[in-house]
């Protein structure tokens, strides 16, 4: 079973700014079953992006992910004030597995 | 629009049993697979069990196989998950989550809001 590692932990950042989100998984996996969700307090999980870099439905083009093998990527690319929140990413091989979740929070 | 309502949670005694359903409506229930998520409160997500579109092959997570069965009934367009011998550590609020479309893979596009779980005596 994949374990699925993210950094940072916390993310403190301004409105307008850049950030990188990483998912680094124990050994390659293959993009087609990686995705991001985007959590608010209170709330449940929200998909962003399937298959490594597809955005779904509703999903703000500021929202992009990349990757491949092991070391995946989110990345918002201008923070908007509805954007602070949690963010896990997930992988599936024949099990689903979330990672720990980074926390981007404003600075 | 696609809607899934959670319920059936509460607090239950440890070895106790509890049933949670997830009415699901605004899409063909029986064309999509399924799922239970779980979150312990201020924690991260733990994937539960799954079940295909017919219902005709179920999947569980290490920590509660043989204790919790996941099913579904396309004529109420239902989701269930029956939990049995429940331990403390099964405390958290549990989600039912829809498959994307087309993707043939366990990512989930919607969701429904939650329902908790407390397992104490």
């Amino acid at each position: 079973e994949v374990v699925l590692t993210q950094s940072p932990g916390t993310l403190s950042l301004s409105p307008g700014e850049r950030a990188t989100l990483s998912c680094r998984a124990s050994h390659s996996v293959s993009s087609n079953d990686l995705g991001w969700y985007q959590q608010k307090p209170g709330q449940a999980p929200r998909l962003l992006i399937y298959a490594t870099s597809g955005r779904a439905t509703g999903i703000p083009d500021r929202f992009s992910g990349s990757g491949s093998g092991t070391d995946f990527t989110l990345t918002i690319s201008r923070l908007e004030p509805e954007d602070f929140a949690m963010y896990y990413c997930q992988h599936y091989d024949g099990s689903v597995t979330f990672g720990g979740g980074t926390k981007v929070e404003i600075k | 629009e696609v809607h899934l309502v959670d319920s059936g949670g509460g607090l239950v005694r440890p070895g106790g049993s509890l049933r949670l359903s997830c009415a699901a409506s605004g899409f063909t229930f029986s064309s999509f697979a399924m799922s239970w998520v779980r979150q312990v409160p201020g924690k991260g997500l733990e994937w539960v069990s799954g079940i295909n579109d017919d219902g005709s092959n179920t999947y569980y997570a290490d920590s509660v196989q043989g204790r919790f069965i996941i099913s579904r009934d396309k004529s109420k367009n239902t989701l269930f998950l029956q939990m049995n011998s429940l331990r403390a550590d099964d405390t958290a609020i549990y989600y039912c989550a829809k498959e994307i479309a087309g993707l043939g893979r366990p990512l989930f596009d919607h969701w429904g809001q939650g329902t908790p779980v407390t397992v104490s005596s």
